[in-house]
């Protein structure tokens, strides 16, 4: 039982450079999300999924895009890397039953140069 | 909407001495709160979390936190602060049940002084 794999651990993009993170859970979890943590902000919520073929926006959703065609997975992609990017980037998934014993990946530094 | 205020971005602690981290809320409807803790490179590891019902709450650790509605508040505290507790701590919200969303705090840096 692995929980919540997120890949790749680093990585560095250059301005204008696409990327997809990758999310995976084993869990069966319905919801699942992704946040960036940046110094002095705590996490911000980028994009939510309750459940496959249904996402919805957070706090800061421009330059990202989701999708969710599985329960397991939910892919994050940058289209267009900017430095203001640059974070760390993490996925959280619950159960809609458990109350929230929400589960992190144990997330991606991101940064664009 | 939701947030969050956590009180002093930094604390300092003795070994052996009190925690205390405050964490106010703003929430239109009752809220479900919730610690987490982040060691250096890691994700976040639920510490504890209010629902409903009884209004100290206890989590892994020794740590607990007190929902004051009053105060709109839900400082966590541990009696006996060890080297292991340093870590950065956040505070978080939602608004109840059919809200799957969490607004975190900016987060405190605990270290703890031998």
């Amino acid at each position: 039982n692995a929980g919540v794999t997120q890949t790749p651990k680093f990585q560095v993009l250059k301005t204008g450079q696409s990327m997809t993170l990758q999310c995976a859970q084993d869990m069966n979890h319905e919801y699942m999300s992704w946040y960036r943590q940046d110094p002095g902000m705590g996490l911000r919520l980028i994009h939510y999924s309750v459940g496959a073929g249904i996402t919805d926006q957070g706090e800061v959703p421009n330059g990202y895009n989701v999708s969710r065609s599985t329960t397991e997975d939910f892919p994050l992609r940058l289209l267009s890397a900017a430095p203001s990017q640059t974070s760390v980037y993490f996925c959280a998934t619950g159960g809609t039953g458990d109350f929230y014993g929400y589960t992190f990946g144990s997330g991606t530094r991101l940064t664009v140069v | 909407a939701q947030s969050v205020t956590q009180l002093g971005s930094h604390v300092s602690v003795s070994e052996g001495a009190l925690v205390l981290l405050r964490c106010n809320y703003s929430s239109s409807v009752p809220p479900y709160l919730f610690w987490y803790v982040q060691y250096p490179n890691q994700g976040l590891q639920l510490l504890l979390k209010y629902t409903t019902g009884a209004t100290l709450v206890k989590g892994i650790n020794g740590f607990e936190a007190e929902f004051k509605k009053s105060e709109t508040s839900f400082h966590l505290t541990k009696p006996s602060a060890h080297m292991s507790d340093a870590a950065e701590y956040f505070c978080a919200v939602s608004e109840g049940s059919n809200d799957y969303k969490l607004s975190f705090g900016a987060g405190t840096t605990v270290t703890v002084r031998a």
